[in-house]
């Protein structure tokens, strides 16, 4: 069964601590993306990858950054953390270019729910 | 920018009646249109999806309808079941910016047996 595992469930983090968040995938998926979900915001695109050592920002980049150094492996990290990036952290990946079928859709992990104190 | 909107954010139901979300999007280069059901704890999973060359795509109790004029699509769960109780997002993608998806608000369905 294909996976997409988040280290975390939960996590309690101190105002301005470095923070980080991974993500693993098995799929050998290209394409790796940083969700963050907030009630009534539905899911905002943080980050996303389309292959090793590449990233693009998202749509709410400000106070993140990412890390791909493994095709597998997509870290978030946030630099100092703050009240308002309290909230759950899903990540995801998909085939890439090589799929494209009508169900091709993302594989989302279970999420991280961050709280920042 | 929302280039998602998603109504209502949430939403009662009895059992074995009719659940409807409704999206709306602006821009016109999406190609590809999913839907995606959340239970309590888990990541969102892929439940249907169609492209705007369609108008109507139906797998077991669910169905979407697309207008492409009207820039609009929503999901339909028929007969709906406790079982069906869970937040429903839309979403748009571009092919042409890495498989990016754009999600709506997200609903929050509850059938009530």
């Amino acid at each position: 069964d294909v996976k997409v595992t988040q280290s975390s469930r939960y996590l309690v983090k101190r105002t301005g601590e470095k923070v980080f968040l991974e993500c693993v995938q098995d799929m050998d998926h290209e394409n790796m993306f940083w969700y963050r979900q907030d009630p009534g915001l539905g899911l905002r695109l943080i980050y996303f990858s389309y292959d090793v050592k590449m990233k693009e920002k998202g749509d709410i980049p400000e106070g993140y950054s990412v890390s791909r150094e493994k095709k597998e492996r997509f870290s978030l990290i946030l630099e100092s953390a703050s009240t308002n990036q309290t909230s759950m952290y899903l990540c995801a990946s998909i085939l890439g270019p090589r799929g494209d079928g009508l169900n091709y859709g993302y594989t989302f992990g279970s999420g991280t729910r961050l709280t920042v104190v | 920018q929302q280039q998602v909107k998603q109504s209502p954010q949430s939403l009662i139901v009895q059992k074995g009646g009719i659940s409807i979300i409704n999206c709306a999007y602006e821009n016109t280069a999406f190609d590809y249109f999913p839907w995606y059901q959340q239970f309590p704890g888990k990541g969102p999973a892929l439940l249907i999806a169609i492209r705007p060359d369609v108008s109507e795509k139906k797998e077991g109790r669910f169905t979407i309808s697309f207008n492409k004029s009207a820039k609009q699509f929503s999901l339909h769960i028929m007969d709906s079941q406790p079982g069906d109780s869970a937040t429903y997002f839309c979403a748009a993608r571009l092919k042409a910016a890495g498989n990016k998806l754009t999600f709506g608000g997200g609903t929050r369905v509850l059938v009530k047996p």
